[in-house]
């Protein structure tokens, strides 16, 4: 089985730039997660998507950044314009759909630097 | 509010020594609860979770964590480190209730000392 694939594994930009993380679920998880994991802390929660809707944005900053699942399967996440502050480890992770099966599979993640 | 904490940062322990890396949450529904383990560039990996019924589960690489309900706990443990282990770890909790939002403690660092 496939795990979660996420591109690219490392991006440098300037800061007032934009830039876009892609993540591609295990097949057939209806639950996908977009996480940042600033260095020495723990991943902290963007959103969450249940097929193509959102069920949590709340820690979101909606100002700069944005998010996407179109047709429920692939998502992208966002940013424009970024900070410096941005600076982490995007995590996109997914997992099944209801019951117990709250796991959640990671993706080994996008390294973004601003500059 | 939902909330774990790992009150550790680092630990440092010798090759061959038991290990236990605590972990408490603060939820107000019945929750689930996991171990991921993090290797430096390398991406979060499950080693154990607790769902419901037995309060100590097995999980990979010979770890075992207890859910203690009255403490609100669930620390991780290893009768016997292997320097392999040095990594981060990470508590983490979800409930349905709260549509299985999974929120992390800050993790702990182990280090292995030979």
């Amino acid at each position: 089985e496939a795990g979660v694939a996420q591109s690219p594994r490392y991006k440098i930009i300037e800061k007032r730039q934009s830039v876009a993380f892609w993540c591609n679920p295990i097949s057939g998880h209806a639950t996908l997660y977009w996480y940042q994991q600033i260095l020495g802390q723990g991943p902290k929660l963007l959103i969450q998507f249940q097929n193509n809707g959102v069920v949590d944005d709340s820690q979101l900053p909606k100002d700069r950044f944005s998010a996407e699942r179109l047709k429920g399967v692939d998502s992208t996440l966002k940013i424009q314009p970024a900070k410096l502050e941005d600076s982490a480890v995007y995590l996109c992770a997914s997992s099944l759909v209801g019951g117990r099966d709250t796991e959640a599979f990671f993706g080994q993640g996008t390294r973004l630097t601003v500059v | 509010a939902q909330s774990v904490t790992q009150p550790d940062i680092h630990i440092t322990v010798s090759e061959g020594a038991s290990l236990e890396l605590r972990c408490n949450y603060s939820y107000g529904a019945t929750p689930y609860l996991f171990w991921y383990v993090q290797s430096p560039g390398q991406g979060l990996q499950l080693l154990l979770k607790y769902f419901s019924g037995d309060t100590l589960v097995q999980g990979i690489k010979g770890f075992e964590a207890e859910f203690k309900r009255s403490q609100s706990s669930f620390n991780l443990r290893k009768p016997s480190v292997h320097w392999s282990d040095a990594a981060e770890y990470f508590c983490a909790v979800s409930a349905r209730e709260y549509g299985n939002k999974l929120v992390f403690g800050a993790g702990t660092i182990l280090r292995v000392k030979s």
